[in-house]
């Protein structure tokens, strides 16, 4: 059952990009890394996944690095309403229970 | 879509009583999950199902919690008795497959005195 560590806090300047670490040193080979975040009272939002190679979408890119200890989740351009809690999840896919979402990174976007 | 459809938002009953939590996941997601966050345990699996059916309740906390789902569009988690330590904030998420993301609703604030 892999765990990740991650900061518990970060700040970034709007406009600028955030780039949040974490670390899985444990994980197995067939285990995702999954990021989601949650803004202040509501359900967590999705934002990226990936196994070994690093991934984009609309909302951020993901760095995995080669012996998939660590992961970077980038979001590019960070605004006021990026501030969220995010999480840094590994899991298989079918091990619901081992959706682990531990204490994430707050991250705090300031003018 | 509108999304997972939580209600109530907020609950606050008194320690003894009933409560029925409700949510009605994404049209066409065969998963939904039942998740329970607290600011000691973070965000915990209570219970998931796949096509009405459960198939993982090892989260469920004791057999004062319980959890159906009787059709594709709606799933109660019930707690009988509350006790105070209830209180938390429960979530309900869906997918669209065991390798697909989950969709989270806007959670249900349980407030047990």
């Amino acid at each position: 059952d892999a765990k990740t560590t991650q900061p518990t806090s970060m700040d970034c300047a709007e406009g600028r990009a955030a780039n949040l670490p974490c670390n899985h040193s444990t994980i197995s080979g067939n285990e995702y890394v999954y990021w989601y975040r949650q803004i202040h009272s509501q359900g967590p939002q999705y934002i990226i996944h990936g196994l070994k190679n690093n991934e984009t979408n609309e909302m951020a890119s993901l760095i995995i690095t080669e012996d998939r200890k660590s992961s970077t989740l980038i979001l590019p351009h960070a605004t006021l309403r990026d501030t969220a809690v995010y999480y840094c999840i590994v899991r298989t896919i079918y091990n619901f229970n081992k959706f682990y979402f531990g204490s994430g990174t707050k991250l705090n976007v300031k003018p | 879509d509108a999304g997972v459809i939580q209600s109530p938002r907020h609950e606050v009953t008194e320690m003894g009583q009933e409560v029925t939590l409700r949510c009605k996941p994404i049209s066409g997601h065969d998963y939904l999950f039942w998740y329970r966050q607290t600011m000691m345990r973070g965000l915990e699996l209570l219970i998931y199902f796949n096509n009405n059916v459960p198939i993982d309740d090892s989260g469920m906390p004791e057999d004062r919690f319980s959890a159906k789902m009787p059709n594709a569009s709606f799933s109660t988690l019930k707690i009988q008795p509350s006790e105070p330590r209830d209180s938390a904030v429960y979530f309900c998420a869906s997918s669209s497959g065991a390798q697909e993301t989950q969709y989270f609703g806007p959670g249900t604030r349980l407030l047990v005195l």
